[in-house]
């Protein structure tokens, strides 16, 4: 496609489930980050994924978080156990490389909701 | 650690009027980089610009112009005659240049702009 593509873009769950939140970056890119956006706040880096090097995964907030990223393809993020202070908007970027900052390309986002 | 501030959480605007959204930052290293987002309703991210910590040199883009001032901290952006279309919430980051790829952003500007 010709923009980031995330999946779903509103998800609605139930406390203690876990979720998978899905990033289809830009073809080409192999830079892939993911942030948080909680109401009312910036937003929080995550994770970082550059080609086959080992992700930065600094950002993550718990245990209860992980991501996984094949090659320079798709990317997903998994939250085990929800809270409901994990309920944000989840952004997923991507960029050529990890020079290229500049052109980090912004998904829409996932909604996520934990009632 | 670094830190980005935008204390206007919210503007509103009466269209063509001129608005300043300010955005004050914090860090140690003397290199980095600057950067304006633009969150529409819709929810992407849109990239605005980039600025280097060496580039001081204000600029402008059609209605949009960056005031950049080292001796302040601050890199701050001016849109003239505002529009509807520039209701949004834009976003002020930074990141270092050998610290990874974390951006680190503000809280947000909401900009609403009426006729």
């Amino acid at each position: 496609g010709a923009g980031v593509s995330q999946s779903p873009s509103n998800k609605v769950t139930e406390k203690g489930k876990d979720v998978e939140l899905r990033c289809d970056p830009i073809s080409g890119h192999t830079a892939l980050y993911w942030y948080r956006q909680r109401l009312g706040q910036g937003l929080e880096f995550l994770i970082y994924f550059q080609g086959n090097s080992a992700p930065d995964k600094s950002g993550l907030p718990s245990d209860r978080f992980s991501a996984e990223r094949t090659g320079e393809s798709v990317s997903t993020l998994t939250i085990q156990r929800t809270q409901q202070e994990d309920s944000a908007v989840y952004l997923c970027a991507s960029s050529l490389d990890w020079l290229e900052v500049d052109e980090a390309f912004f998904g829409q986002g996932t909604r996520l909701t934990v009632v | 650690a670094q830190k980005v501030t935008q204390a206007q959480t919210e503007i509103s605007v009466v269209e063509k009027e001129d608005v300043t959204l300010d955005c004050v930052y914090e860090t140690r290293d003397t290199t980095y980089y600057l950067f304006w987002y633009k969150q529409p309703p819709s929810g992407e991210l849109v990239f605005l610009i980039r600025r280097n910590s060496f580039d001081e040199q204000n600029e402008i883009s059609g209605r949009y112009s960056w005031n950049f001032q080292k001796s302040t901290s601050s890199f701050n952006f001016t849109i003239t005659a505002s529009q509807v279309v520039d209701s949004a919430v834009y976003f002020c980051a930074l990141i270092l240049t050998g610290g990874g790829n974390k951006l680190t952003f503000g809280t947000g500007t909401q900009l609403k702009v009426e006729l």
